[in-house]
């Protein structure tokens, strides 16, 4: 089975604190993937991944970076956390898709508050 | 633009009942579509895929899908509600000439099955 961990469950921080949230996965897998998932709104992606080293933008940057140094681990930083970051993250994987559509498998999800 | 819609953010539904989660898409060409459901505070699992071939699609935990091009849809059903089956269900888009996997998630409905 195809696991995908997040470093943490639930995180409080403060307004302007650096924050790291840390996605491991255990297949070996080319892409990787962070959304946010706000009522209402569905999942958006932040950024994504497909390889070492290599990301792309989402739909909702802005605020947010990201660092894959190592295959099986993508982390996302918010560099100044802020109120409206409040959210739930998710990091999902996935096999590369040229030509087919291998299904994501997603973490448990971090619940980040900033206050 | 891709996009994914899910018209009702709530769908009740007697134990043993039948039911359906509608979801409608919007591509440019053909769609790769996906069911994801989320159990309160897990991550999101993996349902079922519609790739090609046969319009109906079965997946896990008894549910099964219709793709319909005319009406570009992709509703999730299944013949007999469980208590089990209350959670927050996902459809999401992928265009098949992207050449990375990402998706587009509708916003969500939620289900919830009466005893």
């Amino acid at each position: 089975d195809v696991k995908v961990t997040q470093s943490s469950r639930y995180l409080v921080k403060r307004t302007g604190e650096k924050v790291f949230l840390e996605c491991v996965q255990d297949m070996d897998h080319e892409n990787m993937f962070w959304y946010r998932q706000d009522p209402g709104l569905g999942l958006r992606l932040i950024y994504f991944s497909y390889d070492v080293k290599m990301k792309e933008k989402g739909d909702i940057p802005e605020g947010y970076s990201v660092s894959r140094e190592k295959k099986e681990r993508f982390s996302l930083i918010l560099e100044s956390a802020s109120t409206n970051q409040t959210s739930m993250y998710l990091c999902a994987s996935s096999l590369p898709t040229i030509g087919y559509a291998y299904e994501q498998y997603f973490g448990p999800g971090t619940r980040l508050t900033v206050t | 633009a891709q996009s994914v819609a899910q018209p009702e953010d709530q769908v009740n539904v007697a134990e043993g009942n039948p039911l359906t989660v509608k979801c409608t898409y919007s591509v440019s060409g053909n769609p790769y579509l996906f069911w994801y459901v989320q159990y309160p505070n897990r991550g999101l699992q993996f349902l079922l895929k519609y790739i090609t071939g046969d319009n109906l699609v079965k997946g896990s935990y008894g549910f099964e899908a219709e793709f319909n091009k005319s009406q570009t849809s992709f509703h999730l059903k299944k013949p007999s509600a469980l208590v089990s089956d209350s959670a927050l269900y996902f459809c999401a888009v992928r265009d098949r000439g992207g050449a990375t996997n990402k998706l587009i998630f509708g916003t969500g409905t939620l289900l919830a099955v009466q005893p």
